[in-house]
């Protein structure tokens, strides 16, 4: 299994907080992914990083912020919660962003967050 | 737009043979997925096809048709373990991932 763990794995919030969602990997992969997974909505990319601090965005990503300071994290940033932001999300790693390459994504084990 | 469908939820029997369905529009193509997904935990990669034809791997197969947008995952010799979501997701010409919502598979004894 590829060593990925993401941090909390359930948090509860109320509106306007900031809420920092951690990725650790610890197979060196290069790339690194942000997904949200809302019931009837396939995964919806965030962010996604291709090396330590070169990140951009995916198709959801208004209301979100990420840093990677180094190869093995990486950080999703609610900067000010609400409610639309409840959802379950996933970070996933792979070996080469042209995912036809490698045919897989590695996803950890999601973080279910709650906004009140 | 780009879009992926495939039936929200599928029921088959222990022991049975299930296909489920998936069709895409999207710019371009460059491959699609299979993943697996049991409730509550991570999605799984089970299958990649790029090419036109079928795919086995040992109980489940995957086939291609990209004249016609299509792909099913057949699954053989159902087992209870088997009940999971089950999801599609074609790469488009930017090599961008494009997810389907998921099928439900439940398996009944």
């Amino acid at each position: 299994d590829a060593g990925i763990t993401q941090s909390p794995r359930h948090k509860v919030t109320e509106t306007g907080t900031p809420v920092t969602l951690r990725c650790h990997q610890t197979e060196n992969h290069r790339y690194m992914y942000w997904y949200r997974q809302d019931p009837g909505h396939g995964l919806r990319l965030i962010h996604y990083s291709y090396g330590v601090k070169d990140t951009d965005k995916g198709e959801v990503s208004d209301g979100y912020s990420v840093s990677r300071s180094k190869t093995e994290d990486f950080l999703l940033t609610l900067e000010s919660a609400t409610s639309s932001q409840t959802s379950v999300y996933f970070c996933a790693i792979s070996e080469d962003g042209r995912t036809e390459n490698t045919g897989e994504l590695f996803f950890g084990e999601g973080s279910r967050l709650t906004v009140l | 737009g780009q879009n992926i469908d495939q039936p929200t939820e599928m029921t088959a029997t222990e022991g049975a043979i299930v296909q489920i369905n998936c069709t895409y529009q999207t710019s371009g193509f460059n491959g699609l997925f299979w993943y697996q997904q049991h409730a509550g935990e991570a999605p799984t990669f089970l299958s990649y096809n790029v090419l036109d034809g079928l795919e086995e791997k040992g109980r489940f197969s995957s086939f291609l048709s990209r004249s016609k947008g299509y792909s099913y995952l057949l699954l053989k010799e159902l087992q209870m373990k088997d009940s999971a979501s089950y999801l599609c997701a074609v790469t488009d010409s930017n090599y961008q991932l494009i997810w389907g919502a998921g099928t439900k598979l439940i398996i009944k004894p």
